[in-house]
């Protein structure tokens, strides 16, 4: 079957870094997303692995290993804005999303 | 418009009742998508369409149906609503197919 586990809650300190782990198993493999989603609204978009690696985005980066069906969200200098669902999505061999149910990240001051 | 809108935003709505979903993107992606999402469940895919004229079911398609009749509109339609249809409701749309999905602000709809 396909599976996308990723912790239920974590908490952090403003101005401190965390990191978000999710572990994958899928029928084929097309690429990872990170979403992040505030209360009450939408998902957006925040970044996409295909190749192993790490991908820099600002204070946002994010890693994959397909060997290990293994990536991990790291967010750095935290803000309080940053509290939020942060989900992970892997592309499927049909190009659709598997979902994981999401990490709720709690900013404390 | 720009982007995907949704409507309603939301809406309680009485068993037995029949109700559309309605999803409009202005962007000509051809992928478009419903999704629920429940607490503790995360986004689990109702149905989508990969291009116009076409639809196909996702995970959790019972109990609802979708047309695509040209690109821009992907409207969802519950035939007879159940309380266990209670739920947010999102539309996405996709451009190629590596592209990222992109969301509507949602629907929150309540079935009593």
């Amino acid at each position: 079957g396909q599976n996308i586990d990723q912790p239920t809650e974590m908490t952090a300190t403003e101005g401190a870094i965390v990191q978000i782990n999710c572990t994958y198993q899928t029928s084929g493999f097309n690429g990872l997303f990170w979403y992040q989603q505030h209360a009450g609204e939408a998902p957006t978009f925040l970044s996409y692995n295909v190749l192993d690696g790490l991908e820099e985005k600002g204070r946002f980066s994010s890693f994959l290993s397909r060997s290990k069906g293994y990536s991990y969200l790291l967010l750095k200098e935290l803000q309080m804005k940053d509290s939020a669902s942060y989900l992970c999505a892997v592309m499927d061999s049909n190009y659709q999303l598997i979902w994981g149910a999401g990490t709720k990240l709690i900013i404390k001051p | 418009i720009a982007g995907i809108t949704q409507a309603p935003t939301s809406q309680i709505l009485a068993a037995g009742r029949r109700m559309t979903l309605r999803c409009t993107q202005d962007m000509r992606h051809n992928a478009m998508y419903w999704y629920r999402q429940d607490l503790g469940l995360g986004l689990r895919l109702i149905h989508y369409s990969n291009t116009a004229g076409t639809t196909g079911k996702g995970e959790v398609p019972d109990g609802y149906s979708v047309s695509r009749a040209n690109t821009d509109d992907f409207p969802l339609t519950l035939a007879s609503a159940v309380p266990s249809q209670t739920s947010v409701y999102f539309c996405a749309s996709r451009g190629s197919e590596a592209d990222t999905q992109y969301f509507g602000p949602g629907t929150r709809l309540t079935v009593l």
